[in-house]
């Protein structure tokens, strides 16, 4: 099993429309996690971070379930500009804490 | 934009040619990392370097070379490379990174193309 696995997608949702990202990981010793954005030939650049507590962000929500090992993104009214790729952050923990990336998300946001 | 500067921005080598890829921050950061991105793949941590000390080799073929000065700067010294070493070569720096420590938002640069013929 992968340790943080994502939908690659591709999402294709309409301008206006609500669309929600999970994203699981295998090692319940993670201790932080990050939503980042990708667009096409860019680097990665941070969206948010999760917390326990789950935080908003303007129309970008991110919660963090550490029971069922997953976190999900919810992006309300989508725009066209959201179109890119989620990439989903998973710090481990065990002697120095590793990033690990998901392979990421698609979304593609049409008029 | 992001305080990391990567150079060259593009790479094309041959097998037998030796490179460096250079990257800097102006974050006044103490972690460096390498990473590679290919297509359809994601994003694979190379090396990590905290405070000037590499901190994580990912199990990376000896043809990569990582160098860390100091806390600015870090290089990617490349030779011997084959054509699937082709990727996005990405820099990233963070402000701290300790076995006791969280990591916090990593600020990436702009990435070096490489393409190995």
């Amino acid at each position: 099993r992968k340790e943080v696995e994502q939908d690659p997608g591709p999402f294709n949702v309409p301008e206006g429309a609500t669309v929600a990202f999970n994203c699981t990981y295998s090692n319940s010793a993670s201790q932080s996690f990050f939503w980042y954005r990708q667009d096409c030939r860019k680097e990665p650049k941070l969206l948010m971070s999760v917390y326990s507590s789950g935080n908003e962000d303007g129309r970008f929500t991110a919660q963090l379930n550490r029971a069922s090992q997953y976190i999900s993104l919810l992006i309300r009214d989508s725009k066209l500009s959201d179109s890119a790729t989620y990439l989903c952050v998973v710090n481990h923990s065990g002697g120095s804490y590793i990033p690990t990336f998901g392979r990421g998300t698609s979304l593609i946001v049409h008029p | 934009e992001t305080g990391v500067t990567q150079t060259p921005r593009h790479l094309v080598m041959g097998m037998t040619n030796k490179k460096s890829l250079k990257c800097e921050q102006h974050l006044g950061h103490n972690a460096m990392y390498w990473y590679k991105q290919s297509a359809k793949k994601p994003l694979e941590l190379m090396f990590v370097y905290s405070l000037e000390e590499r901190v994580e080799n990912n199990s990376v073929p000896s043809r990569f070379s990582p160098e860390c000065p100091n806390s600015s700067h870090l290089f990617l010294h490349l030779h011997t490379l084959q054509p699937e070493d082709s990727a996005l070569y990405l820099c990233a720096s963070s402000q701290g990174f300790s076995d006791r420590d969280i990591p916090d938002t990593q600020y990436f640069g702009p990435g070096t193309r490489l393409t190995v013929l």
